[in-house]
């Protein structure tokens, strides 16, 4: 069973701080790898996607990819508020479902930023 | 403006009455897909489609059905609901192309069905 696995948290972080959220995954041969926001009753939002090692930045969003480790990570830099929700760590697997769209999701964090 | 349309949004129905949830996207998207969202359990992938006419089975298909006659539409259909099917459900649609990066879903708002 390839999976791909979250903290469900609650992850509390103070407004202004930096919030890292993490994920692994066992398919080794996963190419791409997506984090969602989710609010609460609101359909998955993408934020970032990555498929090189290493860290790619938008904006205050930091994505990074260990694949060694099978490691993927979303820092959230100077959270506010409303960065408060679920985030949704996606792995796009090999074998039969390579050359389709299905993604692999994890269970979700919960990050809270309290102000 | 791109998007991934269901309905209904919310529906509650009774144990057996079959119902149709609907799903369109306007991007000419190949890949389609259902899903369900239950607390602790995450994303499931209930049926899939990779074009016109070709679904399959993803991980928890029992007691749905699909169909795809038109590249756009992707409904779901529980022809004999229960109780255990009261869910969050999510249509989604993507590239089909395995190429890194093409591979975002997007979704539907969302559709929150009660059987009682």
């Amino acid at each position: 069973q390839k999976e791909v696995e979250q903290n469900s948290g609650p992850l509390s972080v103070p407004e202004g701080a930096i919030a890292s959220l993490n994920c692994t995954y066992s398919d080794r041969g996963s190419q791409s790898f997506f984090w969602y926001r989710q609010y609460s009753g609101k359909s998955p939002e993408l934020i970032m996607f990555i498929y090189s090692n290493g860290d790619k930045e938008d904006g205050r969003f930091t994505a990074q990819l260990n694949k060694a480790s099978q490691y993927v990570s979303l820092l959230i830099r100077d959270s506010q508020p409303s960065d408060s929700a679920t985030y949704l760590c996606a792995a796009h697997p090999t074998g039969g479902s390579s050359n389709t769209g299905k993604l692999i999701f994890g269970q979700g964090t919960t990050l809270q930023v309290k102000p | 403006e791109a998007q991934v349309t269901q309905n209904p949004r919310y529906l509650i129905t009774v144990t057996g009455k079959k119902l149709t949830v609907t799903c369109s996207q306007n991007m000419n998207h190949e890949y389609m897909s259902w899903y369900r969202q239950d607390p602790g359990l995450g994303l499931r992938q209930i049926y899939y489609s990779m074009n016109v006419e070709v679904t399959d089975k993803g991980d928890v298909p029992e007691g749905y059905k699909v169909s795809r006659k038109e590249k756009r539409n992707f409904p779901l259909i529980l022809e004999s609901p229960s109780p255990n099917q009261t869910s969050l459900y999510f249509c989604a649609s993507s590239l089909h192309s395995g190429s890194r990066g093409n591979t975002e879903a997007f979704f539907g708002q969302g559709t929150r069905l009660t059987v009682v």
